[in-house]
Order: structure tokens, then C-alpha cells, then sequence
């Protein structure tokens, strides 16, 4: 099983908005990730966390905040987004981040992302 | 710096054999992965390679060779529902993954 969930699939805020995107995975793995895409670009990484911590912020603005509560979650917390938030925002997992033999464990899984229009 | 190479659109026939390149420049080198990614869905995982070589996978093969700092992804008996992008990422020594900007492969009938 390499299934990874996100809701809601579609969410539209305006900018004084507060909203959270929530991912969930059962496989065990370590290591979720958050990123962003636009229409024709590929995924833009934003947030890694490693063992429920903090490990990469991709100098992503504020107004984007993570929280990891469990191994299992991960969540984004939306506030005060612009226009030009809007896009697909996708959720990974990899059993680890780091790994340092051969090997395919740090594939990374993605959800089915939550289409986030800002108006 | 960083960088993935790949062509930005490929067409090919229904039934048919279509290669897609990717050359790829990373800061150390942890192995090759490609992505399927189907219009406003999110990417699925295909392949992964680290040594050099082809690995095949029923109608798909990926192939790299490190020394060239080249991969190609080979899908076999095409179908219309390979009709997709297709995401080249090179895993650089932090463990992250660069992405290059995906080919679009049209099938057509």
C-alpha cells in the first residue's frame, strides 16, 4: 500500500482567510514533505520534516505554516495567502530521508493534492 | 549549479516504442528517478535508478548511465492512457530531488 491522502481535494479562500490542508499516510514512513505546483511546472519543494521535526524550509514566506502532530500527519496551516498562492499543493512521504545505502527507500510517495485557488 | 534536462513535448503512436531523455547535472548524485504525471493529477512513482544499467518494469524501462549523467525512460506498446508527463528528478547528497520541467507525451491513435 503506498497511499497517501489529502483534504480537502479543492479549497477556495479569500485573502483574509485562515484554512488547513491535512495529509495522512499509514506506511510507516518517516519523512513528509510538502511542496507546491504550478500549471505546467514541476513540484516546487517547501517543507521537509524528518521524525516529526523540522528539517528543510525552503524559504517559504510565513504566511505558510507546517505542523507535523505525529508521525502519520502532516498539516499546512493557510493565512493571509495571495493571488498568487494559487495552485496544487501536493504531499510526499519516503520511508527515510536519508539513507546511505543503495537503495529505493527514500522514494518519495505523493498524495492526490488539494487545488487551492486565492481569490 | 543544479540542473535536469528534458524535452518539453514528445508525440508518439498507439502501439508504438517512445524514448525520453533526461540529462541531468547534480551536487553529488543518490540516483535517477522518473514520475508519471496525468494532467491536474499528482505524480506517480515509476522507477528508480542508482547503478548503472537498464531496470525493467512490464511495458516501461529506465535506463542511466552516471559517467554520461544520462537516464532514459522507454515505454513499450504505447496506449492512449500514457498520454502524460513524465518527470525526470535527479536526487542530489542532501537526499533532495531536482526535478526537470517533465516532457508532455502525446499519443495519438
Amino acid at each position: 500500500d503506498t497511499e497517501v491522502t489529502q483534504t480537502p481535494k479543492h479549497l477556495v479562500m479569500g485573502m483574509t482567510n485562515k484554512k488547513s490542508l491535512k495529509c495522512e499516510q499509514h506506511m510507516g514512513h518517516r519523512a513528509m514533505y510538502w511542496y507546491k505546483q504550478k500549471a505546467k511546472k514541476p513540484p516546487e519543494l517547501m517543507f521537509v520534516y524528518s521524525y516529526e521535526k523540522l528539517s528543510i524550509n525552503e524559504s517559504v514566506p510565513s504566511r505558510f505554516s507546517p505542523e507535523c502532530p505525529n508521525s502519520s500527519l502532516l498539516n499546512l496551516h493557510l493565512h493571509a495567502l495571495q493571488p498568487e498562492d494559487s495552485a496544487l499543493y501536493l504531499c510526499a512521504s519516503s520511508q527515510v530521508m536519508r539513507q546511505g545505502a543503495y537503495g529505493s527507500t527514500d522514494t518519495q510517495y505523493f498524495g492526490p493534492g488539494t487545488r487551492l485557488t486565492v481569490l | 549549479g543544479q540542473n535536469i534536462d528534458q524535452p518539453t513535448e514528445m508525440t508518439a503512436t498507439e502501439g508504438a516504442i517512445v524514448q525520453i531523455n533526461c540529462t541531468y547535472q547534480t551536487s553529488g548524485f543518490n540516483g535517477l528517478f522518473w514520475y508519471q504525471q496525468h494532467a491536474g493529477e499528482a505524480p506517480t512513482f515509476l522507477s528508480y535508478n542508482v547503478l548503472d544499467g537498464l531496470e525493467e518494469k512490464g511495458r516501461f524501462s529506465s535506463f542511466l548511465s552516471r559517467s554520461k549523467g544520462y537516464s532514459y525512460l522507454l515505454l513499450k506498446e504505447l496506449q492512449m492512457k500514457d498520454s502524460a508527463s513524465y518527470l525526470c528528478a535527479g536526487m542530489d547528497s542532501n537526499y533532495q530531488l531536482i526535478w526537470g520541467a517533465g516532457t508532455k507525451l502525446i499519443i495519438k491513435p
